[in-house]
């Protein structure tokens, strides 16, 4: 199993903050990709990043792909309600995905 | 479009009795991938089919989680007998090959076993 841990594992801000969800692995990846799930539903892709040192946006979202493609991290700019949710990072081995411990985020109004 | 369809969405039996979950993937969708979720283990992959071939099941708990696909559209997870430190959500992914690097999920199954 290659284990990937995702900091913070809970974490509660007011709306218009900034954040960072980092996940890291000793494992490298041939790419990785970041997931949000919301209650009673499975997770939907949001971004994928294939190449060391890879930054991609998504609106108000910047992915980060480390240099040697073990970590990565999530940046949300002015955070809002509708971003609430659970993100999960998935490094990919192959045909096989092993998804990290989960960030739990919830965006005060 | 239809997405993952997965049946049931929720499940409640009792300890001993047999479980089987439900799975058709996205058409066209060569990789079939069978996830469970719970809170202290996160998701954790059980199996994946390519082209209806188990590929690996290194995942599956124990003998009694068994996973089949008969063909391109349908997939069963089965547990037998069921425990209670099976409950958890069943999640059922397709992907439409190898190199795409998307995973599309299906609302998941919600299993309780008393």
């Amino acid at each position: 199993t290659q284990l990937l841990e995702q900091s913070p594992q809970f974490l509660s801000i007011q709306e218009g903050e900034n954040l960072t969800v980092y996940c890291n692995s000793s494992s490298v990846f041939s790419s990785l990709q970041w997931y949000r799930q919301e209650p009673g539903e499975g997770p939907v892709l949001l971004v994928t990043v294939v190449t060391g040192g890879e930054v991609k946006k998504l609106k108000r979202l910047t992915f980060q792909f480390g240099d040697a493609r073990k970590d990565s991290s999530l940046h949300i700019t002015a955070a809002q309600p509708g971003d609430t949710g659970l993100y999960l990072c998935a490094g990919a081995t192959g045909n096989q995905f092993y998804f990290g411990t989960g960030t739990s985020l919830t965006v005060i109004p | 479009d239809a997405g993952v369809i997965q049946s049931p969405r929720h499940e409640v039996t009792e300890m001993g009795q047999e479980v089987t979950l439900r799975c058709k993937p996205i058409s066209g969708h060569d990789y079939l991938f069978w996830y469970r979720q719970t809170m202290m283990r996160g998701l954790e992959l059980l199996i994946y089919f390519n082209n209806n071939v188990p590929i690996d099941d290194s995942g599956m708990p124990e003998d009694r989680f068994s996973a089949k696909m008969p063909n391109a559209s349908f997939s069963t997870l089965k547990i037998q007998p069921s425990e209670p430190r099976d409950s958890a959500v069943y999640f059922c992914a397709s992907s439409p090959g190898q190199g795409s690097g998307e995973l599309f999920f299906g609302e998941g199954s919600r299993l309780t076993v008393l």
